[in-house]
């Protein structure tokens, strides 16, 4: 089945850090979403990509969708202790249901 | 801020037990999904429900589950046996065009 590779696992930052995290597929993807998830919640729609290429800004977050529509990156800029969570990239499927493929995670930790 | 919401928040059943999670899509949606994420793992789909049938499901959807949506606000999943390794946040999810919002999940756990 289709997969995506999300990088890296884990980041132990300081707050005012900026932050990059990563996700690559094998599969193209005609959308490209990036998700928050608190403890003990469901997750969160942080950004939706749509076009290759296109680059999209949500408060301190940016992120882009690779030309080859089979990755995308996700920055935080200068980070604050309310970024504390874990980060999913998701792949949309083209046609039928349109279900989300979810990467693996990457879990954000924000030292004050 | 309309909202998908999931009932029970935790459920606790007994191996071979059937359990029935519920969600209440957002109104206007047409589109409902069901997921799960095992402990600190990925969150995988489990099944989407459209125009009331299963548009698509995974592997992880065999015989022991259904979905239902029984009235017009309510959608359902049933495992009617459940094992151990059901044990899983279960989260439902609705859109109407293009993304996927998603419930604050029901943490089951089965003994």
């Amino acid at each position: 089945g289709q997969q995506l590779n999300q990088s890296p696992q884990s980041m132990f930052i300081q707050e005012g850090e900026d932050v990059s995290m990563n996700c690559t597929s094998s599969s193209i993807f005609n959308t490209w979403l990036w998700y928050k998830q608190d403890p003990g919640e469901g997750p969160v729609l942080l950004i939706a990509l749509y076009k290759a290429g296109e680059l999209t800004s949500n408060g301190r977050l940016t992120a882009q969708f690779g030309i080859t529509r089979k990755d995308s990156f996700l920055n935080i800029s200068a980070s604050i202790p309310s970024d504390v969570g874990i980060y999913f990239c998701a792949g949309r499927t083209q046609g039928g249901s349109e279900k989300l493929v979810f990467g693996k995670g990457t879990k954000l930790t924000v030292n004050p | 801020e309309p909202e998908v919401t999931q009932t029970p928040s935790h459920q606790v059943t007994q191996m071979g037990q059937e359990v029935i999670l519920r969600c209440v899509p957002i109104s206007n949606h047409l589109y409902f999904y069901w997921y799960r994420q095992i402990l600190g793992q990925k969150v995988e789909f489990l099944v989407s429900f459209y125009n009331n049938e299963i548009s698509e499901k995974s592997e992880i959807f065999d015989d022991q589950f259904s979905v239902e949506r029984p009235d017009g606000s309510n959608f359902t999943l049933k495992i009617r046996s459940t094992k151990l390794e059901d044990s899983a946040m279960y989260f439902c999810a609705s859109r109407a065009a293009s993304w996927q919002f998603f419930g604050p999940g029901t943490r089951l756990t089965v003994l």
